[in-house]
């Protein structure tokens, strides 16, 4: 089975820390995604990355960096979290390929980061 | 802007029909997906139209109008189980990257 996985499920931090939330994939896939989950939002785009070292910012990358260093592992980073950073944190990958039979999202099944 | 815009809740009964909306408005439209989340769970893939009609997959079926600018997913015969949001999602194309966008979910309830 095709497999992202995300380093935790639940994670407690404090206001001003930082934070690293980690995503691994085995699908061999170029592009890696990260998306916060909230009420009444839907999945919101923080970073998208499609290859090595490449990155680029999605709707709401203020607050947030990432790191892609290896192709099957794509790293989120809250520099210095806030309580409005609460939310489910959600990792995603998929083919470069365009066409119908690549339009798939894997994805992970989420970190749900509370900010205290 | 880009946006897609989905009813926030759906009620139905067990073995009934429902239909979900969505209507989108993106630049550069190249299709609609669909994705299911159980409560606490990872959204999951359920299908994709790139072309205009209906597309059925066992009890699921999704439909797309590309004039309209509208999309639907129709769940036929209705399981308990399928008590849960879904999502549309347009992919967007740009050069090397493609990012996929997200409508904001609907919740549908089944009751017995």
């Amino acid at each position: 089975d095709v497999k992202v996985t995300q380093s935790s499920r639940y994670l407690v931090k404090r206001t001003g820390e930082k934070v690293f939330l980690e995503c691994v994939q085995d699908m061999d896939h170029e592009n890696m995604f990260w998306y916060r989950q909230d009420p009444g939002l839907g999945l919101r785009l923080i970073y998208f990355s499609y290859d090595v070292k490449m990155k680029e910012k999605g709707d709401i990358p203020e607050g947030y960096s990432v790191s892609r260093e290896k192709k099957e592992r794509f790293s989120l980073i809250l520099e210095s979290a806030s309580t409005n950073q609460t939310s489910m944190y959600l990792c995603a990958s998929r083919s470069r390929d365009r066409g119908r039979a690549n339009e798939k999202l894997f994805f992970g099944s989420g970190t749900q980061l509370s900010v205290l | 802007g880009q946006s897609l815009e989905q009813p926030s809740e759906v009620t139905a009964v067990e073995g009934a029909i429902v239909q979900i909306n969505c209507t989108y408005q993106t630049s550069g439209f190249y299709g609609l997906s669909w994705y299911q989340q159980h409560d606490g769970g990872a959204p999951t893939f359920l299908s994709y139209n790139a072309l205009d009609g209906l597309e059925e997959t066992g009890r699921f079926s999704s439909f797309l109008s590309r004039s309209d600018s509208y999309g639907y997913l129709l769940l036929q015969e209705l399981q308990m189980k399928d008590s849960a949001s879904y999502f549309c999602a347009a992919p967007l194309y740009g050069g090397a990257t493609n990012k996929l966008i997200f409508g904001t979910g609907t919740l549908l309830a089944v009751q017995p």
